[in-house]
């Protein structure tokens, strides 16, 4: 099992749509998480950290945390063609003396105007 | 936000030949940096971590011999790629934390290493 998973995607959603992506993660002691935004031939920007379960919403972003699941998903509200991206999941991880993040494939979301 | 740069943005060097990737934490001291790679439509994967002062932690199945890594202060992390062929090609991207365990990373530009 992969430590970390997302659908590949592509994912295309119609402008002003809400857009889901979900990844799951297999190491129940991790504590952080995070989603990036990845365009082409750039590198990733934060998009949304989370810690605790719930919803935490920024702007047109909302981030959901279940740990007893082991799911985290972000909802992209009034999608918007600039949010064309590839989205990276990424998981905090500990490993012997320090922790790591570990990234997901990243699904690719296609919003059409 | 943190800013980290990265140096040179674009290399393209001969096969045999080594280069030298430079990240910097321009506004804060990086406890923590990591080096990525990423091919073509893949995800970034990990290939080291580097603590100020001491050697680099290499994930499993990159060779620490090819790939050099120093970070000899708390603001300069510098990736030097050893012999370069042409399945070295790829996008580097460093990242680096101020927090222990690198849980907040800041992610450079980027480097686009062509060998031919």
């Amino acid at each position: 099992q992969k430590e970390v998973e997302q659908n590949s995607g592509p994912l295309s959603v119609p402008e002003g749509a809400i857009a889901s992506l979900n990844c799951t993660y297999s190491d129940r002691v991790s504590q952080s998480f995070f989603w990036y935004r990845q365009y082409s031939g750039k590198s990733p920007e934060l998009i949304m950290s989370i810690y605790s379960n719930g919803d935490k919403e920024d702007g047109r972003f909302t981030a959901q945390l279940n740990k007893a699941s082991q799911y985290v998903s972000l909802l992209i509200r009034d999608s918007q063609p600039s949010d064309s991206a590839t989205y990276l999941c990424a998981v905090n991880t500990q490993r012997t003396s320090y922790d790591k993040v570990i990234f997901g494939p990243g699904t690719s979301l296609s919003v059409i105007p | 936000g943190a800013v980290v740069s990265q140096h040179p943005s674009r290399v393209i060097c001969k096969s045999g030949t080594s280069v030298k990737i430079e990240c910097r934490s321009l506004d804060f001291q990086a406890t923590t940096m990591f080096w990525y790679r990423q091919f073509p439509k893949q995800s970034l994967m990990l290939m080291a971590t580097s603590n100020e002062g001491s050697k680099a932690t290499y994930e499993q199945g990159v060779e620490k011999d090819k790939f050099l890594i120093n970070h000899a202060s708390l603001t300069l992390s510098t990736l030097t790629v050893t012999s370069a062929h042409p399945e070295d090609s790829s996008f580097y991207i460093c990242s680096a934390s101020d927090l222990a365990g690198g849980r907040r990373q800041y992610f450079g530009p980027g480097t686009r290493l062509t060998v031919t």
